[in-house]
């Protein structure tokens, strides 16, 4: 799996957006952009994956740039909850990648009350 | 709905001392994953099995091995445990092997101290 680079820590305020960045220059055709999050002693939980659009669910949004050489992904309003490491990881969608998710060390979030 | 359940949660062990952990899945998953995370890392993957009867190796696997029971069930043995093996690990399972871009299910970890 290509390899992605996000910053080690960032900080919101409670109850405002965050931009949570992922730069993967090397990402191919077929890499689908995958997000999960692990809260504090606690397995990874998934957030969200796209291909090329923009993607929306309960959690989160998923900007992808044109290039498809980096990522956002959006808390539109952060809580106390969401404070999390948060892995960004390209998935093979050709069905000749490998069987494993890669994960970096992520993004530790700290949001402040 | 229980999801991925690991057994233990907290497990002791001396250097030398054999040991399995227990996952299980009910969600009719058919791949499931064996992970481990060291401190401030992120984590990687020991074993996996795409489906009931076949298992695999992955990043990590010397020292560890692996059965998948059934459909439900996929344990990890240490056969003699090792300090370098102390660690978090995490079961993970999804409806289809992880080429297929479909979401994988975690556990909750079982952290494992060898002295």
């Amino acid at each position: 799996d290509a390899k992605t680079t996000q910053p080690n820590s960032m900080e919101s305020n409670e109850e405002e957006p965050v931009h949570l960045p992922c730069n993967h220059s090397t990402i191919s055709g077929t890499d689908y952009i995958h997000w999960y999050r692990q809260l504090p002693s606690q397995g990874p939980e998934y957030v969200i994956h796209g291909l090329t659009s923009n993607v929306n669910n309960r959690m989160a949004s998923l900007a992808i740039a044109e290039d498809r050489k980096s990522s956002t992904l959006i808390l539109h309003r952060a809580t106390l909850r969401d404070a999390a490491v948060y892995y960004c990881i390209l998935r093979d969608g050709s069905g000749a990648g490998s069987y494993q998710l890669t994960f970096g060390k992520g993004t530790k979030l700290s949001v402040i009350p | 709905n229980a999801g991925v359940t690991q057994t233990p949660k907290f497990q002791v062990l001396k250097t030398g001392q054999s040991m399995t952990l227990q996952c299980a899945q009910d969600m009719n998953h058919n791949s499931m994953y064996w992970y481990r995370q060291d401190p401030g890392m992120g984590l990687r993957l020991i074993y996996y099995s795409a489906s009931e009867g076949t298992t695999d190796k992955g990043e990590v696997p010397n020292g560890y091995n692996v059965s998948r029971l059934n459909k439900r069930e996929f344990s990890l043995r240490l056969e003699s445990a090792a300090p370098s093996q102390t660690s978090v690990y995490f079961c993970a399972s999804s409806l289809q092997p992880s080429r297929f871009n479909t979401e994988a299910f975690f556990g909750q970890g079982t952290r494992l101290t060898v002295v």
